[in-house]
This record gives structure tokens, C-alpha cells and sequence, in this order.
């Protein structure tokens, strides 16, 4: 299947920073990119959808504000947690449609964030 | 989106088939069942995906009742590398981006 990047992979900030994730497709253009959290043993929560060339949609009860999500181009986005808190502390998981293989998503690796 | 109903563990005897059952009785015609599965630890894997015809890959066999309220995920000779928590989802390719929202899963434990 299509291949998706994630960096970093770990990454600890203190409280009060920000942090930011990368999500790549490698092998694929992608105007669509999706967010996701999880939390130990919980499933996985969407947060946004990012959309190449245009505004991230947030889900309900997702702070766009706190969770900046960019994609300027057709293999990057970025989500950006600001301020961070000990309760962002989480597994943030990112994952792209590939057009070209019948809308089907691939997924990234996941970023293990931990505020201290 | 339509929901689905998985059942939420599963053993399975290593060299043996697994087979994965999924409820999702609304769903929809344009919708396709999707199946991924998550290893600890791990960004989720995609395994398959139909809409109404049986489908094989290289990684399991999807099976999908006739009415298409349910469905099977086979994998045909289960190892221990299979044990992971399987996801199935319904979900429009074309409508609001695609999305997949994620259940509970089946913590499948492929044992020696």
C-alpha cells in the first residue's frame, strides 16, 4: 500500500510550548489529510480532516485554535498543538487518501506527544 | 455514518483461520465496509475493503452477506504476528472527505 510518514515519531515538550507534527505521503499526492488522537487503550478519535489549499474542518468539540492544522501542499500537512497542556499528552495519528487507489486511506505511523 | 458491531475479543490458535465478524445493518448503497487493523503501538494497517462482491488480497478475504448487513474478515492461516485490534468500517469514499470514524474494534489474540 501507499506510505505515509509521520515526524517526529516521540516527542516531550513542556507545558506552555508548542509542538508541531509532520505528516507526509510519500508515494502519493493527497489533498485530503485526516488527524487523529488516541488515547491507551481507547479507539481512535477523528479530529480534523485537512484539505489541501484550504481550512482544516474540525470535529465537534476539537479546538481549532489549540490544534492548528496546515496543508500547503499535496504530501505535507502539519498539526500544530499549542500551549501545550499534561492532557495533550496523547498518540496523534495522521493518515492521507490516496485518489489514485479508490479513495482508499492509508495511515501514518503515529506520534507519541508527552507534556511535562 | 453507519455504525458497526464488533465483537470485542477473539482468540485464535495460531496456523489456523480467523475469522472476524461484522454487524453493520445500515448500512448504506454507497457505502463500502472497510477493514484495518492496529498493532500496539502502531498507526492502523489497511487490510481490505468491498462494497457487495467477496474480495482477497494478499492479506485476508473479505466476505459480505448477501444484503450486506454484515460481514466476515478471514485471515486465512493466522500467525502471531497477527494479534492486533481489528477495525471495521463502513464509509462513503466521495462523501465529507471520506473520513473514517473508528469503534472499539476486536482485540484479536492469535495464540501459540
Amino acid at each position: 500500500g501507499a506510505v505515509v510518514s509521520q515526524h517526529p515519531s516521540r516527542v516531550i515538550c513542556k507545558s506552555g510550548t508548542s509542538v508541531k507534527i509532520e505528516c507526509r505521503s510519500l508515494d502519493f499526492q493527497a489533498t485530503t489529510m485526516f488527524w487523529y488522537r488516541q488515547f491507551p487503550k481507547q479507539s481512535l478519535m477523528l479530529m480534523a480532516t485537512s484539505n489541501e489549499g484550504s481550512k482544516a474542518t474540525y470535529e465537534q468539540g476539537v479546538e481549532k485554535d489549540k490544534f492548528l492544522i496546515n496543508h500547503a501542499s499535496l504530501t505535507l500537512s502539519t498539526l500544530t498543538v499549542t500551549s501545550a497542556h499534561p492532557e495533550d499528552s496523547s498518540f496523534y495519528i495522521c493518515s492521507a487518501r490516496d485518489m489514485e487507489a479508490g479513495n482508499t486511506i492509508y495511515f501514518g505511523e503515529g506520534s507519541w506527544l508527552t507534556v511535562v | 455514518d453507519a455504525k458497526t458491531t464488533q465483537p470485542t475479543s477473539m482468540d485464535c490458535a495460531e496456523g489456523r483461520a480467523a475469522n472476524l465478524p461484522c454487524n453493520h445493518s445500515t448500512i448504506s448503497g454507497n457505502e463500502y465496509v472497510y477493514w484495518y487493523r492496529q498493532i500496539h503501538s502502531q498507526g492502523p494497517q489497511y487490510i481490505i475493503h468491498g462494497l457487495k462482491n467477496n474480495e482477497t488480497n494478499e492479506m485476508a478475504s473479505l466476505i459480505i452477506t448477501e444484503d450486506r448487513k454484515s460481514s466476515t474478515l478471514i485471515l486465512p492461516h493466522a500467525t502471531l504476528r497477527d494479534t492486533a485490534v481489528y477495525y471495521c468500517i463502513v464509509r462513503s469514499p466521495y462523501n465529507q472527505g471520506g473520513k473514517l470514524i473508528f469503534g472499539q474494534g476486536t482485540e484479536l489474540s492469535v495464540k501459540p
